[in-house]
């Protein structure tokens, strides 16, 4: 697979319901920052996660990191139809650069 | 909270032409970036620019792109000589404050340019 790669392709869940995302990536990194688009619209950063750290919140949104594994989960806990969106892993590699590698991405939809 | 803004949102060109996507960072910040998404692609990186020079560009960045800064707020990429597969969203990030790389990156809504 590809450095970041993000399982399912698409989910779709009752509004209220919790949403996992999983993304898995190859090489060694930095952080893991996970990112939400909606539809036309630009990518709104969510969550940074240092590859020393191994669980992070912000609000309803809790991040893993496992990097012995190289993967990473998203959750969102009691899911709202504003929820709907494409959730995107990206890595930042392990030595000194700012580039950005994206995975594929998550197409999630919330049923109200 | 401060915002990425870019203009215009949607590039119409015939191929060939020249094409100059416009970026206003968030007035702060020290990195900026250009990335693409073709249509059901995955965001690509194109380019980062710190202290007024390119510290990094992909493969995709090749002698048909280049970026600017003229002045202390935008921040330009332009393509010259389009192709149709150049048909893409063009997005700019910017982070900061201070250096180090556990900034995250924030982005604008984007440049849908299409090439006729």
């Amino acid at each position: 697979s590809q450095q970041g790669e993000e399982d399912p392709q698409a989910l779709s869940i009752q509004e209220g319901e919790n949403a996992t995302m999983n993304c898995s990536y190859k090489t060694s990194i930095n952080n893991l920052q996970w990112y939400r688009q909606n539809s036309g619209r630009g990518l709104v950063h969510l969550i940074l996660i240092r590859s020393n750290e191994r669980e992070k919140h912000s609000g309803r949104l809790r991040v893993t990191l496992d990097t012995s594994k190289k993967s990473s989960s998203l959750l969102i806990t009691a899911s709202r139809a504003a929820d709907t969106a494409s959730y995107f892993c990206a890595t930042l590699p392990n030595f000194g650069n700012e580039k950005l590698t994206f995975g594929t991405g998550t197409r999630l939809t919330i049923i109200p | 909270e401060p915002e990425v803004t870019q203009t215009p949102s949607h590039q119409v060109t015939q191929m060939g032409q020249e094409v100059i996507l416009r970026c206003v960072p968030i007035s702060n910040h020290l990195y900026f970036y250009w990335y693409r998404q073709i249509l059901g692609q995955k965001v690509e990186f194109l380019v980062s620019f710190y202290n007024n020079e390119i510290s990094e560009k992909s493969e995709i960045f090749d002698d048909q792109f280049s970026v600017e800064r003229p002045d202390g707020s935008n921040f330009t990429l332009k393509i010259r000589s389009t192709k149709l597969e150049d048909s893409a969203m063009y997005f700019c990030a910017s982070s900061g404050p201070g250096t180090g790389s556990n900034q995250p990156q924030h982005f604008g809504d984007g440049t849908r340019l299409s090439i006729l």
